[in-house]
């Protein structure tokens, strides 16, 4: 299984600033994916990190509130722009290789917005 | 209805005894299952996953499909304190590599 490192681990932002948060596996990946889960809840996707191309957002995110980069096959970044206290949550990187469909997640960044 | 189902808990298992957890879905089509565990504070670890009908063993885990019944089950034997977590089911449906999360199933094992 893949390892998945994400930094920061924690931070805590005003309102209205912006957060990128850093996920590197240590092989070779081909999906990538960032989830949110919001205090006592399950987990929610939030989008597919495409290698080279745009992410696929899902329902109720959208690219600028959410963008995403995926340079390569091994680190995504997801950046949650102008923050409200909603948005405070622990967001989740997880990384698979396709034709094998399981996923391994990273530790996770929790944010605070206050 | 929701597209995964889990009963939320908390399921109290006394130390020793079988934890048994289930799962339903919505999508027929579905093909992957997954059961997640997640520690308080932590992130979730895959632990088991399964792909046809039938059991699927690995040590204490065993999760059962049927398909016909849109449901899976995750049995924990020998149940011991440190399985005290919240046990994710996740689903693949049938187009994509998408994983949609059930709410999660909190165990406590009781010495």
């Amino acid at each position: 299984s893949a390892v998945i490192s994400q930094k920061p681990s924690r931070d805590i932002c005003q309102r209205g600033t912006s957060l990128t948060i850093q996920c590197q596996v240590d092989s070779q990946v081909t999906m990538m994916f960032w989830y949110r889960q919001q205090p006592g809840q399950s987990l929610t996707l939030i989008a597919t990190a495409n290698q080279g191309s745009e992410a696929t957002y899902e329902s109720g995110f959208v690219i600028d509130k959410f963008p995403i980069s995926r340079p390569n096959l091994t680190f995504s970044t997801l950046t949650v722009s102008n923050m409200s206290p909603e948005d405070s949550s622990i967001y989740l990187c997880s990384a698979g290789t396709s034709g094998e469909y399981e996923q391994y997640f990273g530790p996770g960044t929790r944010l605070t917005v206050t | 209805q929701k597209e995964v189902e889990q009963n939320s808990g908390p399921l109290s298992v006394p130390e020793g005894a079988i934890a048994s957890l289930n799962c339903t879905y919505s999508d027929r089509g579905s093909q992957s299952f997954f059961w997640y565990r997640q520690y308080s504070g932590k992130s979730p670890e895959l632990i088991m996953s399964i792909y046809s009908n039938g059991d699927k063993e690995d040590g204490r885990f065993t999760a059962q499909l049927n398909k016909a019944s849109q449901y899976v089950s995750l049995l924990i034997r020998d149940s011991q304190p440190s399985d005290s977590a919240t046990y994710l089911c996740a689903v693949i449906k049938a187009a994509g590599n998408k994983l949609t999360f059930g709410g999660g199933t909190r165990v406590l094992v009781k010495p």
